[in-house]
C-alpha cells in the first residue's frame, strides 16, 4: 500500500531534550516535507525537500532541522524543543514528474513539549 | 508569495450541493490549484487539482474563473462524511522548487 508512515504518532518530552520524528514514503517521490498544524493557524510548512540532499526552508522553519540523506526519508529534528513547538505535525511527499505534486499526507504525530 | 482566501466556516444540509469559494488573485500562470480536506483527527488528504479547465473526479468537481484568480469546489450531494476542514492552495513553482502553502481553510458543517 502506497503511504507516508510517521513514527512516533505520540510523544511527550520535555524541554531541551532533542528529538526526531521520522518520516518515510514508499513511493518513490522526490518532493517531501514537514507541516504543524496549531488550532486557528491551519497548517504551516516547516522545510521540504525536493530531491535527495536538497532541502529548503518553508514559512516556520525557526528551532528545526531536517536531512534528506535517502529518497525515501525525511526526518524533522528537534535540537533543543520548547514548548512552543508543542503541536501536531505533519509528514507529506509527492511526484515531481506527474506534474502537479499531488500529494500524500502520514497520519500525523502530536508532540507535547513540558 | 501566492496566498489564497477562503470564508472560515461554511453550512450545508445533507444531500444538498455545496459550492466552497477560494480567491486566489495573485496567482501565476504555471501554479496549479489544489485541493485538499481534512476530517477530524486525520492528515489532509487530496481532493481535486487543476490549471485552468474545469476538472470532475468521483469525489468533486474544481471550477476555475476564467482569469484563475479564484475557484470554486463543488460537493455534488453533501453527505455527514463530507463534514471537514477544505483547503485551497496553490502549487508555486519558481527557480526550480515547488511550495504547497496551506491557509486556514474552511470548515464545512453538514447539517442532517
Amino acid at each position: 500500500e502506497a503511504q507516508v508512515t510517521q513514527n512516533p504518532r505520540y510523544l511527550i518530552t520535555v524541554t531541551g531534550k532533542k528529538l526526531t520524528v521520522t518520516c518515510s514514503q514508499n513511493m518513490n517521490h522526490e518532493y517531501m516535507s514537514w507541516y504543524r498544524q496549531d488550532p486557528g493557524l491551519g497548517l504551516r510548512q516547516i522545510y521540504y525537500s525536493m530531491n535527495v540532499e536538497v532541502t529548503d526552508k518553508g514559512d516556520v522553519p525557526e528551532g528545526y532541522k531536517v536531512s534528506r540523506k535517502e529518497k525515501r526519508n525525511f526526518p524533522l529534528i528537534l535540537e533543543s524543543p520548547s514548548p512552543n513547538q508543542t503541536s501536531l505535525y505533519f509528514c507529506a511527499s509527492s511526484s515531481l514528474t506527474s506534474g502537479a505534486n499531488v500529494l500524500t499526507f502520514g497520519a500525523g504525530s502530536r508532540l507535547t513539549v513540558l | 508569495d501566492a496566498k489564497t482566501t477562503q470564508p472560515n466556516s461554511m453550512e450545508s444540509n445533507e444531500e444538498e450541493p455545496v459550492h466552497l469559494p477560494c480567491n486566489h488573485s495573485t496567482i501565476s500562470g504555471t501554479d496549479y490549484i489544489h485541493w485538499y480536506r481534512q476530517l477530524p483527527s486525520q492528515g489532509p488528504e487530496y481532493v481535486i487539482h487543476g490549471l485552468t479547465s474545469n476538472v470532475n473526479n468521483r469525489m468533486a468537481s474544481l471550477a476555475i474563473a476564467e482569469d484563475r484568480k479564484s475557484s470554486t469546489l463543488i460537493l455534488h450531494r453533501a453527505t455527514l462524511r463530507d463534514a471537514a476542514v477544505y483547503y485551497c492552495i496553490l502549487r508555486v513553482s519558481g527557480a526550480g522548487s515547488y511550495q504547497l502553502t496551506f491557509g486556514k481553510g474552511t470548515k464545512l458543517s453538514v447539517i442532517p
